[in-house]
């Protein structure tokens, strides 16, 4: 069983301030990295997949960047509005195969 | 069709019934997982379908079966409910070609209340 792990578990920021939180995952048998937004009463929407040591990638204001070396990916926001409140998960699937295995996600409230 | 839908959106059964959960997937999309999310954790992996036949399976009981169909939309049953059923299903679909795949496109869920 894979171990995904997010930090911190929940956070409060100002509106306009900007934030990043972590996705620890096993770096052995790395596939890919799965970003998903899920706000209150709505599906979880795809933000990014990353596969590759040292990917960036950036929607927006939010970016991710991933080591699949020592096993984390971080995502940032800048300058947090109300509408980033949402849960953020991280899921790495399991080598071979499309299972995903889900942290128990970051819950980003933004405060106006 | 874009986008996947699930259906119903809450649901209360009792314990030892069956229950069918239902989901649409996206248009194209040729293959779909489900998840189940208990409170407090993430989604756990239920089980995945592709082209119609069943290639993963997460660390659930045979209670918990699927079907998919070729329209695109596909089948979560589970028999013999227990308490700790009850949870959020997510039904999930994505397009793999060649096999390489972007996200998963999820659909809002059910609530499954055991009592």
């Amino acid at each position: 069983i894979l171990n995904v792990e997010q930090s911190p578990q929940s956070l409060h920021v100002q509106e306009g301030d900007s934030t990043n939180f972590t996705c620890s995952f096993p770096s052995s048998n790395f596939y890919a990295l799965h970003w998903y937004r899920w706000e209150t009463a709505k599906s979880p929407e795809a933000l990014f997949v990353m596969t590759l040591n040292g990917d960036e990638k950036k929607k927006g204001r939010i970016s991710a960047t991933l080591n699949t070396k020592e096993g984390y990916s971080y995502l940032y926001i800048k300058g947090s509005q109300p509408e980033d409140s949402a849960t953020y998960l991280c899921a790495p699937p399991r080598a071979g195969s499309y299972q995903l295995t889900f942290g128990k996600g970051t819950k980003l409230s933004v405060i106006p | 069709e874009t986008g996947v839908t699930q259906s119903p959106t809450h649901l209360i059964k009792t314990r030892g019934q069956q229950v069918t959960l239902r989901c649409s997937s996206q248009s194209g999309h040729n293959t779909v997982s489900w998840y189940q999310q208990a409170l407090g954790q993430g989604p756990q992996f239920i089980f995945q379908y592709y082209r119609e036949e069943e290639n993963g399976r997460g660390n659930f009981p045979p209670r918990f079966s699927g079907l998919q169909f070729p329209n695109y939309s596909s089948e979560l049953n589970v028999n013999a409910l227990e308490l700790d059923d009850s949870a959020l299903y997510l039904c999930a679909s994505r397009q793999v070609y060649r096999g390489k795949s972007d996200g998963y496109t999820f659909g809002s869920g059910t609530r499954l209340t055991v009592v």
